[in-house]
């Protein structure tokens, strides 16, 4: 079993549609928890960071994170067109970061 | 926020030269920095972790002397591909992590074709 899996997708949603995103783990010592967007040929972006269980939200994103059944969860409301990207959960204990593969979202207009 | 740079953005090289990347932490210090590989449609590969002022910790199956790692100072480290080969063509991402954060700061990247 991978540290980290992550559905790769692709995921195709109408504008305005609400989004989840999902990464499962089997390494209880996680503790830090990421979400990072990627677009085309970019650097990825930091999008949400949480520390332990519990919910963050950011404007649209809000981000859960369920240690006991070792999930996370990122949820993007009325999704739009320019948030059509890769995003890559990711998450650490004390050892560096192990990313997810990964889900490539497309929001249509 | 925390910035990071890198520099080229691309670069297009011969066969059998060497090729030097930097990342800077435009904003920080970054006492850890992070080079990755990745190749289309798939995740980061962690290609090697440096500290500054010591040398890198390669990951398995990383040729520590064909990707030369230097962390000099708390706001830069460079990647050097050696006797750079087509199969070495790939987008090459460096982060930055300061003392007591947790999270990594991604450069833009660099994207390297070697022909």
């Amino acid at each position: 079993q991978k540290e980290v899996e992550q559905d790769p997708g692709p995921l195709s949603v109408p504008e305005g549609a609400i989004v989840s995103l999902n990464c499962t783990y089997s390494n209880s010592a996680f503790q830090y928890f990421m979400w990072y967007r990627q677009y085309s040929r970019k650097g990825p972006e930091l999008l949400m960071y949480t520390y332990s269980s519990g919910n963050k939200e950011d404007g649209r994103f809000t981000a859960q994170v369920d240690k006991s059944s070792k999930y996370i969860s990122l949820f993007i409301r009325d999704s739009q067109p320019s948030d059509s990207a890769t995003y890559l959960c990711a998450m650490s204990g004390d050892t560096p970061l192990v990313f997810g593969k990964g889900t490539r979202l497309s929001v249509i207009a | 926020g925390a910035v990071v740079s890198q520099h080229p953005s691309r670069v297009i090289c011969k066969s059998g030269t060497s090729v030097k990347i930097e990342c800077r932490s435009l904003d920080f210090q970054a006492t850890t920095m992070f080079w990755y590989r990745q190749f289309p449609k798939q995740s980061l590969m962690l290609m090697a972790t440096s500290n500054e002022g010591s040398k890198a910790t390669y990951e398995q199956g990383v040729e520590k002397d064909k990707f030369l790692i230097n962390h000099a100072s708390l706001t830069l480290s460079t990647l050097t591909v050696t006797s750079a080969h087509p199969e070495d063509s790939s987008f090459y991402i460096c982060s930055a992590q300061g003392s007591g954060r947790e999270t990594q700061y991604f450069g833009p990247g660099t994207r390297l074709l070697v022909l």
